[in-house]
Formats: structure tokens, sequence, C-alpha cells
């Protein structure tokens, strides 16, 4: 089944303490991207990727970290995760052109 | 730099009835716009996109929505609303000029609530 993974689902850390959330996608999209979901902001775009080693920041970067080796693959990192970084995030993924994103379930994430 | 407004946080509709749901996005060039729909815990799902051609496009679950350049609109539509239609919609636009651009900003989305 063609898909976007994402691992957690849930997660509930400390402040400080550095994570990862993995994303994978089974299409061989050229194209992923990291959004969080905030209510009231609607979705809002972390990071993206255009294909491997290639990536650059999206609107709300600040805090977080991404790294493309693989095509496939496409985590996030919070290094020293905050309070305000609680949210729900998602990746995505899609192939060259003007095409849709694939959406992953999501992870929220709670820092406490 | 672009941007799409949802006007409606919330929308109760009753079964059977006809829907829309409102989008208005500001753009310079010709946009490519989405309707993604998100079911309460889950991820978005695509409902349908516009790139060129027909202004009214149709897309999954019998929605469907039209492209009005005149008033920076991507309205969606639906003759008769279903109880599985209650979710959230997001309403996106995405850069057209160039496909290395990666820009997709999506609205901030309206609750549909269906009522017997």
């Amino acid at each position: 089944e063609a898909q976007v993974t994402q691992n957690p689902r849930y997660l509930i850390t400390v402040t400080g303490k550095k994570l990862t959330v993995t994303c994978s996608q089974n299409m061989n999209h050229e194209y992923m991207s990291w959004y969080r979901q905030d209510p009231g902001l609607g979705l809002r775009q972390i990071y993206y990727s255009m294909n491997v080693e290639v990536t650059d920041k999206g609107d709300v970067p600040e805090g977080y970290k991404v790294s493309r080796k693989e095509k496939r693959n496409f985590p996030l990192i919070l290094e020293s995760p905050s309070p305000n970084q609680t949210s729900l995030y998602f990746c995505a993924s899609r192939n060259r052109g003007p095409e849709g994103y694939t959406f992953g379930s999501g992870t929220r994430l709670t820092v406490v | 730099a672009q941007s799409v407004t949802q006007p409606d946080i919330h929308i109760t509709v009753s079964e059977g009835a006809s829907l829309e749901l409102r989008c208005n996005y500001s753009y310079g060039a010709t946009p490519y716009l989405f309707w993604y729909v998100q079911s309460p815990g889950q991820g978005l799902q695509l409902l349908l996109k516009y790139f060129s051609g027909d202004t009214l496009v149709q897309g999954i679950k019998g929605f469907e929505a039209e492209f009005k350049r005149s008033q920076s609109s991507f309205n969606l539509r639906k003759p008769s609303v279903h109880w599985s239609d209650a979710a959230e919609y997001f309403c996106a636009v995405g850069a057209s000029s160039d496909f290395g651009n990666e820009k997709l900003t999506f609205g901030t989305g309206t609750r549909l609530t269906i009522i017997p």
C-alpha cells in the first residue's frame, strides 16, 4: 500500500530532551515536507526537501532540523524541545510536478 | 507571498442538505489549488485539485470545486451531505510558476458538523 509512515503517533517528552520523529514513504516521491498543525492556525510548513541532500526552510523552521540522506526517509529532529513545540506534526510527500501531497497519519507531540 | 483565507471557522449542515465551503486565495500568478479533508484523528486526504483547464473540478466522495479567477475563489461544494462528511476541510494554494518551488500554503480550516 502506498503510504507515508510516521513514528511515533504519540509522544510526551520533557523540555530539552532531544527527539526524532521518523518519516518514511514508499512511493519513490522526490518531494517531502514537514508541517505542524495548531488550532486556529491551520498547517504551517516547517521544512521541505526537493531531493536527497536538498532541504530548505519553510515558514516556521526555528527549533527544528531535518535531513534527507535517502529518498524515502525525512526525519524531523528537535534538538532541545520546548513547550511551544507541543503540536500535531505531519509528514507529507509528492512527486515532481503539480501534484497534491500524500500525508502521514500525524504525530502528536507534547513537551512538558 | 501567497495566502489562503477560509472565512468560515465552523459550519453546521443538516444531513441531505447542500454544502458550500468558501476559500479565497492571494497569489500573483496562476495558482495550483487543493482541497483536503481531515477526519478526527486522521491525516489529510486530498479531495480534489485544480491546475489548469476546466474551472469546475470533480473530486472524490462527490465533492466538486469551482475556480473563479475574477473572485480569487475556489469554493468546495457538495449537493447532498452525508453524516460521514463531518470533518475539517482545508483549502491550500501552491506556486505554479516553478515546480521546484515547494511552497504550499494552507488555510486555517473549516470544521463541518452534520446534524440529523
